[in-house]
């Protein structure tokens, strides 16, 4: 799996959106780009993923640039409920359709001010 | 609509004991995973099964055994408990198959266990 920068901390404003970049510049052809958060005391939860085209779902949206080398997830219009740790994870579908685990990093703690 | 669930929420043992932690999912996923999440470390992963009857080491297997004699549970055995083990378990699952949503895993709310 292709190794992700994240900032270690972030802070948005209730009510704006929240940008959330990651940098994957050695991401292969072959590897997609999740991103999954945890919020204090529970459980990790999917967000969002993309291969190369920019992709939305009902939780944010993940641009992904043309090079593939970076990526920003964007939670368009954020709450106090959306504090939490962002993981960027870079991976390639595992061979023969099964799954392997998740690498998680640091990620990145998003805090929103009220 | 239940998910994946794990139980007991919380555990306090002691050295030496066995402790057994249970996962149970009712989305039918082929694949469950056990992880470990320490200060420092992130999560590990400790042992994952890709169909009942079917398991497999992770990162960081010593010292636990699984089974998955039914698809939807796959309990965690700490067969005898030790104070680095402390920390919060999650189970997670995924449906596998072809494709990135096949690959998406699902995580349960966690297990806070402290071995004295």
């Amino acid at each position: 799996d292709a190794k992700t920068t994240q900032p270690p901390s972030m802070d948005c404003a209730e009510g704006r959106a929240a940008n959330l970049p990651c940098n994957h510049s050695t991401i292969s052809g072959n590897e997609y780009v999740y991103w999954y958060r945890q919020i204090h005391s529970q459980g990790p939860q999917y967000i969002i993923h993309g291969l190369k085209n920019n992709e939305t779902n009902e939780m944010a949206s993940l641009i992904i640039t043309e090079d593939r080398k970076s990526s920003t997830l964007i939670l368009p219009h954020a709450t106090l409920r959306d504090t939490a740790v962002y993981y960027c994870i870079v991976r390639a579908l595992s061979s023969g359709g099964g799954a392997d685990g998740l690498t998680f990093g640091k990620g990145t703690h998003l805090i929103i001010q009220p | 609509d239940a998910g994946i669930t794990q139980s007991p929420r919380y555990k306090i043992t002691e050295t030496g004991r066995q402790v057994t932690l249970m996962c149970h999912q009712t989305w039918s996923h082929s694949y469950m995973f056990w992880y470990r999440q320490d200060l420092g470390h992130g999560l590990r992963l400790i042992y994952y099964s890709a169909a009942a009857d079917i398991t497999d080491k992770g990162e960081v297997p010593d010292g636990y055994v699984v089974s998955r004699s039914k698809t939807e549970n796959f309990p965690l055995t700490l067969e005898s408990a030790t104070r680095s083990q402390t920390s919060v378990y999650f189970c997670a699952s995924s449906e596998a198959g072809d494709g990135p949503n096949g690959e998406t895993q699902y995580f349960g709310p966690g297990t806070r266990l402290l071995v004295l």
